[in-house]
């Protein structure tokens, strides 16, 4: 199975902030990877999919980069919307795994 | 508009059953792969399993496998999960999923329904 490693796994940040999430694969997925947002008492929310490629409806401040093993979910500049728990997903292969998590918190 | 409704979740004790049923509407529902996701509590997202549009194949995690079945039933747009020998560790939010048009990840996603294995 591909594990899939996050870090950090929280990080504090201010309003306005730009903000770096980093998704590891323990093995090359290409550009299967997808992210998700989620936050306590609401279905998780889709972001980013193909790596790079974000969802209609999503804010653009949202980016995605990276390929094979390494990639990066990038928050341009933090809203007050934003803070919830952010997950990285692959699907290059069965089964499908997640990241564990990163939680961004208000400094 | 997609929507997609969970319904089956409960408490029950470990080794017993319970199925999960997931109502769709406002797509196409053969058309597309479908799976479960759960959150345990205070945990992260675990994928658990999916099912592809026509029912023909089916994927599971690890800590699922022989024990939980997936199927779909599209004449009435519902998709299941049949949980046998259920464990304490399989106590969560379990979430139904929609695939996007492309394949591999998740654009819709149910509120979820709350399974708890208990004694």
């Amino acid at each position: 199975d591909i594990q899939m490693t996050q870090s950090p796994s929280s990080l504090s940040a201010s309003v306005g902030d730009r903000v770096t999430i980093t998704c590891r694969a323990s093995q090359g997925i290409s550009n299967w990877l997808a992210w998700y947002q989620k936050k306590p008492e609401t279905a998780p929310k889709f972001l980013i999919y193909a790596a790079s490629s974000l969802q209609s409806g999503v804010p653009s401040r949202f980016s995605g980069s990276g390929s094979g093993t390494d990639f990066t979910l990038t928050i341009s500049c933090l809203q007050p919307e934003d803070f919830a728990t952010y997950y990285c997903q692959q699907y290059n292969s069965y089964p499908r795994t997640f990241g564990g998590g990163t939680k961004v918190e208000i400094k | 508009e997609v929507q997609l409704l969970e319904s089956g979740g409960g408490l029950v004790q470990p080794g017993g059953s319970l199925r999960l049923s997931c109502a769709a509407s406002g797509f196409t529902f053969s058309s597309y792969t479908m799976g479960w996701v759960r959150q345990a509590p205070g945990k992260g997202l675990e994928w658990v399993s999916v099912i592809t549009g026509s029912g023909g194949s089916s994927y599971y995690a690890d800590y699922v496998k022989g024990r939980f079945t997936i199927s779909r039933d599209n004449s009435k747009n519902t998709l299941y999960l049949q949980m046998n020998s259920l464990r304490v560790e399989d106590t969560a939010l379990y979430y139904c999923a929609k695939d996007t048009p492309q394949g591999g990840s998740s654009d819709y996603w149910g509120q979820g329904t709350l399974v708890t294995v208990s004694s």
